[in-house]
């Protein structure tokens, strides 16, 4: 398997835009968390689905933040409006019921200009 | 909720001498452990990790970790670093039943020096 694959790897963007991270899990996985990393806060998480379905959210920092899974093999993170502190690695990871481990992607790193 | 802090923001080592990295956590419940690496401009990689049994765990590239309960600890060890272990080290916890949801700490910066 190729692994957790995000999309893009490198965004660069002004402020006031809408962005549009992707990801698409490993393949039989049916959990999917979002992850982001900054320098202040580390990492910390935003969200994350079981079976297509948003469990937890409370780490999502504000409404212009928001994430979908439409199905079991992609997810999206937007930020509408985006802003300078919105600039960070954002990550997203995959398991599956039985496993002990998740499994990270290589990151999108958004800069917010 | 469990937390987790590692003692040490930036250690540099020498190529060729042992490191340890310290992290300690805190839970109501029993939780898994870990220690992920990410290399410059790079994802994260796990390194290791505890679920139960032994209380010493093998990793990859020679990494070593050994949790102590009592002591709320899972500190990670190699006994010999190369310049190629220069990247930055996190341990992470997750709560046993809790949908792998990860909590991690802040961060080491190792810098091996020639």
């Amino acid at each position: 398997d190729a692994g957790v694959i995000q999309s893009p790897r490198h965004e660069v963007t002004e402020m006031g835009q809408e962005v549009t991270l992707r990801c698409k899990p490993i393949s039989g996985h049916d959990y999917l968390f979002w992850y982001r990393q900054t320098m202040m806060r580390g990492l910390e998480l935003l969200i994350y689905f079981n079976n297509n379905v948003p469990i937890d959210d409370s780490g999502m920092p504000e409404d212009r933040f928001s994430a979908k899974m439409p199905n079991a093999s992609f997810s999206t993170l937007k930020i509408q409006p985006s802003e300078p502190r919105d600039s960070a690695v954002y990550f997203c990871a995959s398991s599956f019921l039985g496993a002990t481990e998740a499994f990270f992607g290589q990151g999108t790193r958004l800069t917010v200009v | 909720a469990q937390s987790v802090t590692q003692l040490d923001s930036q250690v540099p080592v020498f190529e060729e001498a042992p490191v340890e990295l310290r992290c300690n956590y805190s839970s109501s419940v029993s939780v898994y452990l870990f220690w992920y690496v990410q290399y410059p401009n790079q994802g994260l990689q796990l390194l290791l990790k505890y679920l139960s049994g032994s209380t010493l765990v093998k990793g990859i590239n020679g990494f070593e970790a050994e949790f102590n309960k009592s002591q709320t600890s899972f500190h990670l060890r190699k006994p010999s670093v190369h310049i190629s272990d220069t990247a930055e080290y996190f341990c992470a916890v997750s709560e046993v039943d809790d949908d792998y949801k990860l909590s991690f700490g802040a961060g080491t910066t190792v810098t091996v020096r020639a």
